[in-house]
């Protein structure tokens, strides 16, 4: 079965620096994977995809991720934080259902 | 439009009571989720709709009721409920099952007492 795992469940950076959350995969066929973000009390938003077109995938809000084979990985990354990024961000993989990592809180100190 | 809309936004039921939540979408996709999230955890699968019939069922009690009327719609009905049901419940679609990202509603925050 495939599944995801985020390593780090609360990440803390300041205004301005690299924002860095971390998604691996386990997956014995090509994977589609996913990562969403949820802000308090609201449903999930997709911020980008990967479904084997491109390894680096750019997504909306000036997130990107980078899709790694060799190191099973599928980490989020976004070269300046925004007050605005605070929130709860989830790494998802997809066969017949959507099956989410155990997500990772981002603080973003000014 | 990418809009999945569901109602109500919150529900406090008692434990006796039966009540529904609705979610709907004209995207036209095909395939429709019930997630269920409690606090600071990430959503867990309940139910999948794949052409208005059911595909997955995560062993979700029978107190939770899914159905699936047409393409666009989606319910989950509810009764004799318990206080640990307490909790966000997500729905969302996509396009067809496999491989295809879910857009999700803003999600029923149900309250049971």
């Amino acid at each position: 079965a495939q599944s995801v795992t985020q390593l780090g469940s609360h990440v803390s950076v300041s205004e301005g620096a690299l924002v860095l959350l971390r998604c691996n995969y386990s997956s014995s066929v090509p994977p589609y994977l996913f990562w969403y973000v949820q802000y308090p009390n609201q449903g999930l938003q997709l911020l980008l995809k990967y479904t084997s077109a491109a390894t680096l995938v750019k997504g909306i809000n000036g997130f990107e991720a980078e899709f790694k084979k060799s190191e099973t990985s599928f980490h989020l990354t976004k070269p300046s934080a925004h007050m605005s990024d605070a929130a709860e961000y989830f790494c998802a993989v997809k066969n017949n259902d959507m099956r989410f990592g155990a997500g990772t809180r981002l603080t973003v100190k000014p | 439009d990418t809009e999945v809309t569901q109602t109500p936004k919150h529900l406090v039921m008692g434990m006796t009571n039966k009540k529904s939540l609705k979610c709907e979408q004209h995207m036209g996709h095909r395939a429709m989720y019930w997630y269920k999230q409690k606090a600071k955890k990430p959503p867990e699968l309940m139910f999948v709709y794949s052409y208005e019939k059911l595909s997955i069922n995560e062993s979700v009690p029978s107190r939770f009721s899914p159905e699936c009327p047409n393409s666009s719609l989606l319910n989950l009905h509810l009764h004799a409920l318990q206080p640990e049901d307490s909790a966000l419940y997500l729905c969302a679609s996509s396009r067809e099952t496999v491989n295809t990202e879910a857009f999700f509603g803003q999600g029923t925050r149900l309250t049971v007492v």
